[in-house]
C-alpha cells in the first residue's frame, strides 16, 4: 500500500544537527512533491518546505532558511530533512507528507519522528 | 503569509452532538483549503480537501464548506472515535499554513 516511513526519534545536543529520511513506498516517488511539517509538544502543524523530487528544487518557510536543507534520493525512493544549528525550541514532531498536485493535498503522511533537544 | 484562523480552539461536546468548526482566512484562497484529523500521537489523518470534497473512506457525518475566506467543517452526528485536534490548511500559496487546530472533547 501507499505509505511513508520514517527514520526513528534523534536525541540532539544543542548546537547539533539532525538528519530525517522519509521512505516512500506503493507510488511512483517523483510524481508528488515532498513536504515536511513539524509540531511541538502541545502545538499545532508547522509547514517547514517542500521538495520537487524530480528537480530537487526547495521552498523553504523563511523561518528556517539557512538552517534546513532537504533533499531526495529518488533511486531508494527516499526524502531527506536536516536542521541545523538545533536550539531547544526546535523540540518537535517532524513528519513528511505527500502532497497531491491532482487535488491540492496532504493525502498521505509518515508516522512522524520525534526530535528531542536538550543538553 | 496566508494565516488561517481556526475557531473554537476547544470545544466539549457529547456523541450524538452536531459540531461545527470555523477556519477564517487573512485573504482569499478560493477553495484551497484541507481539513485534517489528528488523535493523539498519531499523524494527521485527510478529511476534506478543495473546502467540501471528502477524502475516500471518510465517514458522510463530516462535511465541508465555504470559499474564499471563511471556511467550515461539520460534523452532524459526533461519534466517540471523532474527538480528536481539526486543523485547517490552506493550499493557495507558499507557505503552506495550517490553523491554530481546534480539539474536541467529550462532554
Amino acid at each position: 500500500q501507499v505509505q511513508l516511513v520514517q527514520s526513528g526519534a534523534e536525541v540532539k545536543k544543542p548546537g547539533a544537527s539532525v538528519k530525517v529520511s522519509c521512505k516512500a513506498s506503493g507510488y511512483t516517488f517523483s510524481d508528488y512533491y515532498m513536504h515536511w511539517v513539524r509540531q511541538a509538544p502541545g502545538q499545532g502543524l508547522e509547514w517547514m518546505g517542500r521538495i520537487n523530487p524530480v528537480s530537487g528544487g526547495t521552498n523553504y518557510v523563511q523561518k528556517f532558511q539557512g538552517r534546513v536543507t532537504m533533499t531526495r534520493d529518488t533511486s531508494i525512493s527516499t526524502a531527506f530533512m536536516e536542521l541545523s544549528s538545533l536550539r531547544s525550541d526546535d523540540t518537535a514532531v517532524y513528519y513528511c507528507s505527500r502532497e497531491n498536485l491532482e487535488f491540492d493535498t496532504f493525502d498521505i503522511w509518515g508516522q512522524g519522528t520525534m526530535v528531542t533537544v536538550s543538553s | 503569509d496566508i494565516q488561517l484562523t481556526q475557531s473554537p480552539s476547544f470545544l466539549s461536546a457529547s456523541v450524538g452532538e452536531r459540531v461545527t468548526i470555523t477556519c477564517r482566512a487573512s485573504q482569499g484562497i478560493s477553495s484551497y483549503l484541507a481539513w485534517y484529523q489528528q488523535k493523539p500521537g498519531k499523524a494527521p489523518k485527510l478529511l476534506i480537501y478543495a473546502a467540501s470534497t471528502l477524502q475516500r473512506g471518510v465517514p458522510s457525518r463530516f462535511s465541508g464548506s465555504g470559499s474564499g475566506t471563511e471556511f467550515t467543517l461539520t460534523i452532524s452526528s459526533l461519534q466517540p472515535e471523532d474527538f480528536a485536534t481539526y486543523h485547517c490548511q490552506q493550499l493557495n500559496s507558499y507557505p503552506r499554513t495550517f490553523g491554530g487546530g481546534t480539539k474536541v472533547e467529550i462532554k
